[in-house]
């Protein structure tokens, strides 16, 4: 079945230092989606990109979706205690009616 | 603008009970999805109703069920609780007819906890 990767499982970072999590889907997407979740509470959509080759920001956080769009990164720059808990991608089925979850990137960050 | 509202917020139940979940969407929202939550599985997609048509089906038992009502508010059910179905219950609306085409808004989500 469709599947939606991503790696690493975890990070520990150091603040200030840089983190990426990457993600993989085994079709083709029509959009990939990115969803932060603190530690103890619920997932966050933080954004939507939908255009092959597609660069988006929002202050520190740079998210990219492949040319064949079946990859996507989010970039966090000089991370922050702030940044800490798990980041998840997420694509839609083939039909569109449900949205699949990769298994999420669990940041920590060391003040 | 309220967000997604899902009750109760933590629940204990007995192997062999059952138990319903409700999820209010946020205004407007025609689309609700729920998805189970544990630490070894994440997001597992369950099903997902629009105009209280369920128009997709996670790969979960028939234990489960749902339902929508005419003001798009949920409810989950799952009978002859297991050991296994402990978990974050989340529930998440839209409001784009496809709803992977847009964001999710996810509600604070109903911890069971069976023993």
């Amino acid at each position: 079945g469709q599947q939606v990767m991503q790696i690493p499982q975890y990070q520990h970072v150091q603040e200030g230092e840089d983190f990426t999590t990457y993600c993989n889907s085994s079709t083709t997407l029509s959009n990939i989606q990115w969803y932060k979740q603190r530690p103890g509470g619920h997932p966050v959509f933080l954004i939507q990109l939908v255009k092959s080759g597609e660069v988006k920001k929002q202050k520190r956080l740079t998210f990219q979706f492949g040319e064949a769009k079946k990859n996507s990164s989010l970039h966090i720059t000089a991370t922050q205690t702030t940044d800490v808990g798990t980041y998840f991608c997420a694509g839609p089925n083939t039909g569109g009616f449900k949205t699949i979850f990769g298994a999420g990137t669990r940041l920590f960050v060391k003040a | 603008k309220a967000g997604v509202t899902q009750t109760p917020r933590y629940l204990i139940k007995t192997r062999g009970q059952q138990v319903t979940l409700s999820c209010s969407p946020i205004s407007g929202h025609r689309s609700v999805s729920w998805y189970q939550q544990t630490p070894g599985q994440g997001l597992q997609f369950l099903f997902e109703y629009f105009s209280e048509t369920q128009r997709n089906k996670g790969n979960f038992p028939g234990r489960f069920s749902g339902r929508q009502f005419s003001n798009s508010r949920s409810e989950m059910n799952v009978s002859t609780l297991e050991l296994g179905d402990s978990a974050l219950y989340l529930c998440a609306s839209s409001s784009i007819v496809r709803t992977s085409l847009g964001g999710y808004t996810f509600g604070s989500g109903t911890r069971l906890t069976v023993v």
